[in-house]
Order: structure tokens, then C-alpha cells, then sequence
């Protein structure tokens, strides 16, 4: 059965970068079935904001409102995948889920239990 | 964006009852749309995508229907497990979004 886990730090200063990895069990991050993976995150009492995909191949696509702040990497080897976020605010505290995307679609079939970032000095 | 606006944002209702929860996009989304259930201090979890396709292993108590700018979440006869917060998520482009939510709660 597909897990997947978030770890990294739980607190972050402002204009620093926050850092989270993912780890993924029972499937591979790159074993075909044309799965993707992603980030999303949920302000404190606001609606779920998605972040980013990576695809197997390594490509990514970010969501246009923080594509400038964000990337995510792949790491086969460890079988997970990561997340940075340069230059946060207190804007940017959120609980933190990464989960895979549906084959074919972009609706999110699995999730982590989710991480919580909090961006204060 | 697509904006996705959910109704209403909190709901009371009994065991038994049958709800409905509305989603509508501010453009057409074609039947690009899913459904979760989150309880509280809980991940998302996924109800139904492709706007009416019930993932595996939820109840059928659970459907999904509506295409373009309007879609629809049925719960019938409402159990004590399905008191959660509801959301709805376009996929139609890559740049996804999701309702605000509907929380359903005990009357």
C-alpha cells in the first residue's frame, strides 16, 4: 500500500528558505504508471492551495502565483522528493501535504499526513 | 485562475439525511472535477474524480455529478463517519484550485 511522508523543519525565520522532503513507500517515485507527484498546503482555516507537480522525467510545473519562490526535485535513489520555498513570510506558514497524482489526470489520489510550517522570527 | 466557489460553507444535517453540496467553477472546467473528505488535524482524503467516478473502496452512498461550470457532491443517508469538511478541486488546467469547503455537521 502507498505511504507517503513529509519531513523538515517545522519552523522557519522570515526571508529564510523552507525545506520539506517527502518520502514515498510501497511504490517507486519513477516506476511507470504515469503517476506524478505534487505539493499542496493549507493555510491555518483556509482553503488548500496546490504548489507544484514534478513528473517522473523530472519536469515540473508550479503554481504561477509562487513560481518564482518554489521548486521541487526528485531523488530516485532515495525514493522521495522535495520542496523549497526561498524567501518565506508569515504568509507562508501552512500545513504542508505532498501527495501523487492521478495517472492521467491531475486530481490527487494519495496523501501525506502533512507537515506543519510555521515562519516566524 | 478558475475560481471554485462551494455551497453553502457549513451544513447541518442528522444521521440518515441525504445532502448535497454544490461547486461551481467561474469557467467551464468540463467534467475535470474531484471531490475529498478532510477531518480535522487529517490529510485530504480522495472521494471522487472525473466529476462522477467513485475511487475504490468509498462507500456508494457517495456520487458525484455535473459538468462545466456546476458539479454536485450526494451523500446518502448520512453516517456518523461522513460529519467532515468537504472540498471540491478543478483540474481542467494545470494550474489546479480548490473550493473554500463545506463543513458538514451534526444538527
Amino acid at each position: 500500500q502507498l505511504q507517503l511522508q513529509e519531513s523538515g523543519s517545522g519552523l522557519v525565520k522570515p526571508t529564510q528558505t523552507l525545506s520539506l522532503t517527502c518520502n514515498v513507500s510501497g511504490g517507486s517515485v519513477t516506476g511507470g504508471g504515469g503517476y506524478s507527484w505534487s505539493w499542496i498546503r493549507q493555510p491555518p482555516g483556509k482553503r488548500l492551495e496546490w504548489i507544484g507537480y514534478i513528473y517522473q522525467s523530472g519536469g515540473t510545473f508550479y503554481n504561477p502565483s509562487l513560481k518564482s519562490r518554489v521548486s521541487i526535485s526528485i531523488d530516485r535513489s532515495k525514493n522521495q522528493f522535495s520542496l523549497k520555498v526561498t524567501s518565506v513570510t508569515a504568509a507562508d506558514t501552512a500545513i504542508y501535504y505532498c501527495a501523487r497524482v492521478g495517472s492521467a489526470s491531475y486530481f490527487f489520489d494519495s496523501w501525506g499526513q502533512g507537515a506543519l510550517v510555521t515562519v516566524s522570527s | 485562475d478558475v475560481q471554485m466557489t462551494q455551497s453553502p460553507s457549513t451544513l447541518y444535517a442528522s444521521v440518515g439525511d441525504r445532502i448535497t453540496i454544490t461547486c461551481r467553477a467561474s469557467q467551464s472546467v468540463s467534467r475535470w472535477v474531484a471531490w475529498y473528505q478532510q477531518k480535522p488535524g487529517k490529510a485530504p482524503s480522495l472521494l471522487i474524480y472525473d466529476a462522477f467516478t467513485l475511487k475504490s473502496g468509498v462507500p456508494s452512498r457517495f456520487s458525484g455529478s455535473g459538468s462545466g461550470t456546476e458539479f454536485t457532491l450526494t451523500i446518502n443517508s448520512l453516517q456518523p463517519d461522513d460529519f467532515a469538511t468537504y472540498y471540491c478541486q478543478q483540474y481542467n488546467s494545470y494550474s489546479n484550485t480548490f473550493g473554500q469547503g463545506t463543513k458538514v455537521a451534526i444538527k
